[in-house]
């Protein structure tokens, strides 16, 4: 079974707010990715990283930033959420890069 | 990577034998078949891969054909569980980037 963890599940929040998803996984994965995930459509990579200290950005344009000091943690800050960011924000793990563990994902509103 | 095809969206009666198709006629010799199927609003969940040989385990089989130009995941017994969205992708075992999740097919089992 896959141990990784999302917070929050939920989350709606005003415009204009910095907000940051938590991402922990207890498998000691090198590899931790975001993707985000509109209802109905395709999931686009947004970050990856393949080590502490190693991110890098993915095919998809986001204005969300991540960090990742400890190999279990990878959170994902927005500094100021806007109604466009408005989506699924799903978290994934690795040993190597084919198979993926995936948490149950934040989604997150903005009004 | 190949470039995959899928079909939109199938039906399976409950019970019966579910074949999803996939086309990848631009594979090449070092690159693996990998499915993945997506829960509605949860992370998708890894199936089996394979390079050319069948594969089978708890979940599926996966049948490639000979020239490895296409494939088809067997769910033999579907149930009303296993309707989801399925991902066929391509890439080169332990390459250096991400899995891309393209649109997949969209299996609806009918009771």
């Amino acid at each position: 079974e896959a141990d990784i963890y999302q917070t929050p599940r939920y989350l709606v929040i005003g415009t204009g707010k910095k907000i940051t998803l938590e991402c922990s996984q207890t498998m000691g994965h090198d590899k931790m990715y975001w993707y985000q995930q509109d209802p109905g459509m395709e999931l686009h990579l947004i970050h990856y990283s393949y080590g502490v200290n190693s991110t890098e950005k993915g095919d998809l344009s986001s204005e969300s930033t991540v960090s990742r000091i400890r190999t279990e943690h990878f959170p994902l800050t927005l500094e100021s959420a806007r109604p466009s960011h408005t989506s699924q924000y799903l978290c994934a793990s690795s040993r190597g890069l084919e198979k993926l563990f995936f948490g149950s994902g934040t989604q997150l509103s903005v009004l | 990577d190949a470039k995959t095809t899928q079909p939109p969206s199938m039906d399976c009666a409950e019970g019966r034998a579910a074949n999803l198709p996939c086309n990848h006629s631009t594979i090449s010799g070092n690159e693996y078949v990998y499915w993945y199927r997506q829960i509605h609003s949860q992370g998708p969940q890894y199936i089996i891969h394979g390079l050319k040989n069948n594969e089978t385990n708890e979940m599926a089989s996966l049948i490639i054909t000979e020239d490895r130009k296409s494939s088809t995941l067997i769910l033999p017994h579907a149930t009303l569980r296993d309707t989801a969205v399925y991902y066929c992708i391509v890439r080169v075992f332990s390459g250096n980037t991400p899995l891309v999740f393209g649109k997949g097919t969209r299996l609806s089992v009918i009771a």
